[in-house]
Parts: C-alpha cells; structure tokens; sequence
C-alpha cells in the first residue's frame, strides 16, 4: 500500500517552459487535492476534486491547470512556467464520511522555475 | 468563512521539557479537528483527531483536546525528544453538509535541543 505518490521529487524548469506533476493513490478515496507550500504562507490549495470527473478551483489557481484521469490520478499541468511557482508541491486525498476527513499527503514536488 | 489560526514560531526547546501549541479556531457547525506534522523534506502525515467537543485526541505522546466553548484545540506533550521537531499543522475540517476544503493554519516549527 504505497498511499500517495507523486512525480517527478525535484524538477527545474526555465520561464515559459510547461510540465504536468503527476499524482496517484491507492485507497480508493474520492476526493483528491493539490497544495503549495511558500515559506511563511503555509499550505495553499491551489485546485481539488471532490469525486472523478469534477475540479474546481482553490485559492491559488491562476496559471494552473488540472486532470482528474480516473479515480486514482490527479495530474497537475504548468503551462507556462514563472518565477513565481518555485514552491514546494503536494498531492494529496481524502474520503469524506459525515464532514469528518482526514488527508493523505505525498512526498511532494520541489519546482524551481530559473 | 473558516479560519484556523496557531502560534507562530519557531518553538525552541530543550530535550524533555513540556511543549504547548496554541490552535483556534473560527468555523460553523460542527467542524472535526486536527493536528499534522511536516518532518523535514517529507509531506505532512496525521498526528492526531478529534471529532466532537471534548473529545481527546492522542498519539505518540502528543494530546489535544476539542474545546468548543474556547474554539480551540492546543497541542500537549509532557517531554519533548530531539526526533519531534517539526512543522506542526492545525487543520478543520467542515461539518456534515460542509465543502469538501480543509482549513490549515500557518504551521508552528518546533526545535527541540538536546
């Protein structure tokens, strides 16, 4: 049971370049999640998906874009890349049974954009 | 809307000496609580829940109590170990019929001496 795994670790990408982050899970959960995390800022949501085949936008999703390819793979796409998304990023999932739920984080995706 | 606010930091302690992180929280309903610890260079993984008022929450040493009454949810350990330092996380989440989107405060770093 690997719980949620994301790829690629690290990534350096240069200004305009594009990449997908790419995250699964294997509880079978419904829900699924992508962060980031700045010094001082603390977690941002930047895009979830309450169940497969629906996403919606979090705090932070200007110059983002997500897939929710089936119920295990949430992918997470950079189109054009910029200084400002060096960050730290984590995937993670949930199950919601009566408003309780906890989250699944991976190991996350350090992203330097030069 | 929902808000979780903690004590900044850093935490700095010696080995074996009590800790205390201050959690509130501002939110509808009836929300479920949580603490998450962040080691270095990994994602943050559950440390401990409570789901109703005046439950207990515990784990590893670390207890927190859900005080409605004070909106909050302080984070205990009698004796600290070098291993404990960390990113600690307080998070809620909505209540039956609520959103589907946590609520994470700013995380407290503790640095525990020996």
């Amino acid at each position: 049971n690997a719980g949620v795994t994301q790829t690629p670790k690290f990534q350096v990408l240069k200004t305009g370049q594009s990449m997908t982050l790419q995250c699964a899970q294997d509880m079978n959960h419904n829900s699924m999640y992508w962060y980031r995390q700045d010094p001082g800022m603390g977690l941002r949501l930047i895009y979830y998906s309450a169940s497969e085949g629906t996403t919606d936008k979090g705090e932070v999703p200007n110059g983002y874009n997500v897939s929710r390819l089936n119920k295990r793979e949430f992918s997470l796409r950079l189109e054009s890349a910029a200084p400002s998304q060096t960050s730290v990023y984590f995937c993670a999932s949930s199950e919601v049974s009566g408003g309780t739920y906890e989250q699944y984080f991976g190991p996350g995706t350090r992203l330097t954009v030069t | 809307g929902n808000s979780v606010t903690q004590m900044e930091g850093p935490v700095t302690l010696s080995e074996e000496a009590f800790l205390t992180i201050n959690c509130t929280y501002t939110a509808t309903g009836y929300p479920s609580l949580f603490w998450y610890v962040q080691y270095p260079g990994e994602g943050l993984q559950l440390l401990l829940k409570a789901t109703k008022a005046d439950d207990k929450g515990s784990n590893k040493g670390f207890e927190a109590t859900y005080r409605k009454e004070t909106t909050s949810f302080h984070l205990e350990k009698g004796s600290v170990q070098v291993s404990d330092s960390a990113v600690y996380f307080c998070a809620l989440s909505p209540g039956s019929g609520g959103s589907y989107i946590p609520t994470f405060g700013r995380g407290t770093s503790l640095i525990v001496h020996p």
